[in-house]
């Protein structure tokens, strides 16, 4: 199957700080990729969408000033988290697009999640 | 209504039972089912997605959709208590790619 990455898997940093998180698709180039944030005990949230060489789409109440994303090659996109703050704690997850083949939609594999502490 | 219903459960089953996991969505024109798996404090891993109408199975799984009904299921036999998990469905709207998830259910598998 398709794999994902993610650096740094877990990260403490002080309040004001920014905090960049990597996704990279190993074996398959992935035009998209979607980043997500997951609180304890609930559901996935979608941030954005990352689409290789274009602006990311923004969900709705997410800030695109405070999460920055560039998806500057096939197999790389980065969200950074600008002037961090404690409430931005949270679990995040990237995602990227594989082709499922056969003219179906193309599938999400998910990277393996960066636990993000803000002091 | 939320597009894509499952009930969080938890589903508790013994050792080497079916667990079945449901799944509705309100968008008749979904093209494209998914079944993830999430462990507590990792992230979704994806277990099968269908397409047509049907059973598909892969191994211990098996996903079957009903498109007339919008409803989608994943069947696990021979349940391990390994298996425990919350499983997530999710729906494909369009060609974006981009997934609407379920809440998840919470899977128990008793020794």
């Amino acid at each position: 199957g398709a794999v994902v990455s993610q650096h740094p898997s877990r990260v403490i940093c002080k309040s004001g700080t920014s905090v960049k998180i990597e996704c990279r698709s190993l074996d398959f180039q992935a035009t998209t990729m979607f980043w997500y944030r997951q609180f304890p005990k609930q559901s996935l949230m979608l941030m954005a969408t990352s689409n290789e060489g274009s602006k990311a789409t923004y969900e709705q109440g997410v800030e695109k000033d405070k999460f920055l994303i560039n998806h500057a090659s096939l197999t790389l996109s980065t969200l950074t988290v600008t002037s961090a703050h404690p409430e931005d704690s949270s679990f995040y997850i990237c995602s990227a697009l594989a082709p499922s083949g056969g003219g179906h939609t193309d599938t999400q594999y998910f990277g393996p999640g960066t636990r993000l502490t803000v002091l | 209504q939320k597009e894509v219903e499952q009930n969080s459960g938890p589903l508790s089953v013994p050792e080497g039972a079916i667990a079945s996991l449901n799944c509705t969505y309100s968008d008749r024109g979904s093209q494209s089912f998914f079944w993830y798996r999430q462990y507590s404090g990792k992230s979704p891993e994806l277990i099968m997605f269908i397409y047509s109408n049907g059973d598909k199975e892969d191994g211990r799984f098996t996903a079957q959709l009903n498109k007339a009904s919008q409803y989608v299921s994943l069947l696990i036999r021979d349940s391990q208590p390994s298996d425990s998990a919350t499983y997530l469905c999710a729906v494909n709207k369009d060609n974006t790619g981009k997934l609407i998830f379920g809440q998840g259910t919470t899977l128990q598998v008793k020794p």
